[in-house]
């Protein structure tokens, strides 16, 4: 099992670029979610699903869009970057378990928009 | 939604002190409240996590404490060694496995 995987690693944008970041979970999770980690302020949910088909709002979304057409896939879409979405990007999944369980994340991908 | 609030931000111990993390949340429906450490460049991992029906579990040298009537959560690291050393998340998971997280604490363990 590779778990959740991210790509790319790293990626410099200019202002008003568009690009999207890949997710993927082999885990077969029903839940996949996209945070972004500032300094000083933890992380911050963007987006999430609850499976195929299914997507919402998190905290932070303005900007950024997703969809979901598979079980494995949680691409977040980046429409017109802007300085601001500078950020260290997870995506993390979770399987459905009364009472929780957790959620695993990605390595990571480090956006700097210029 | 939910708000987690987390303190301290930094927290410097020596070596074999014990260290103490405290979160805050806000909706009394969330249920599950992990724990994660996180290295320097590195993703989140579960250190340890507590249900709702649960007030404490142990692990090893570290413990967590629910109080839900407070709505607060403690992370207890006894006997800190410098590979303790890293940023912790606390996190309240809210309808659908949303979770929220605290603004992170980093903890620093002096040899």
């Amino acid at each position: 099992n590779a778990g959740v995987t991210q790509t790319p690693k790293f990626q410099v944008l200019k202002t008003g670029q568009s690009m999207t970041l890949q997710c993927a979970q082999d885990m077969n999770h029903e839940y996949m979610s996209w945070y972004r980690q500032d300094p000083g302020m933890g992380l911050r949910l963007i987006h999430y699903s609850v499976g195929a088909g299914i997507t919402d709002q998190g905290e932070v979304p303005n900007g950024y869009n997703v969809s979901r057409s598979t079980t494995e896939d949680f691409p977040l879409r980046l429409l017109s970057a802007a300085p601001s979405q500078t950020s260290v990007y997870f995506c993390a999944s979770s399987y459905s378990k009364a009472g929780g369980a957790e959620a695993f994340f990605g390595q990571g991908t480090r956006l700097t928009v210029v | 939604g939910e708000n987690v609030e987390q303190h301290p931000s930094t927290l410097s111990v020596q070596e074999g002190d014990s260290a103490v993390i405290k979160c805050t949340y806000s909706d009394s429906a969330s249920n599950y409240f992990p724990w994660y450490k996180q290295e320097l460049g590195k993703r989140p991992q579960l250190i340890i996590d507590i249900r709702s029906n649960v007030g404490e579990k142990k692990d090893q040298r570290i413990a967590v404490t629910l109080n839900k009537t407070a709505k607060h959560f403690s992370l207890h690291i006894t006997e800190t060694q410098p590979e303790d050393s890293a940023v912790y998340f606390c996190a309240a998971r809210y309808n659908f496995n949303k979770f929220y997280f605290g603004s992170g604490t980093k903890l620093n363990v002096k040899p």
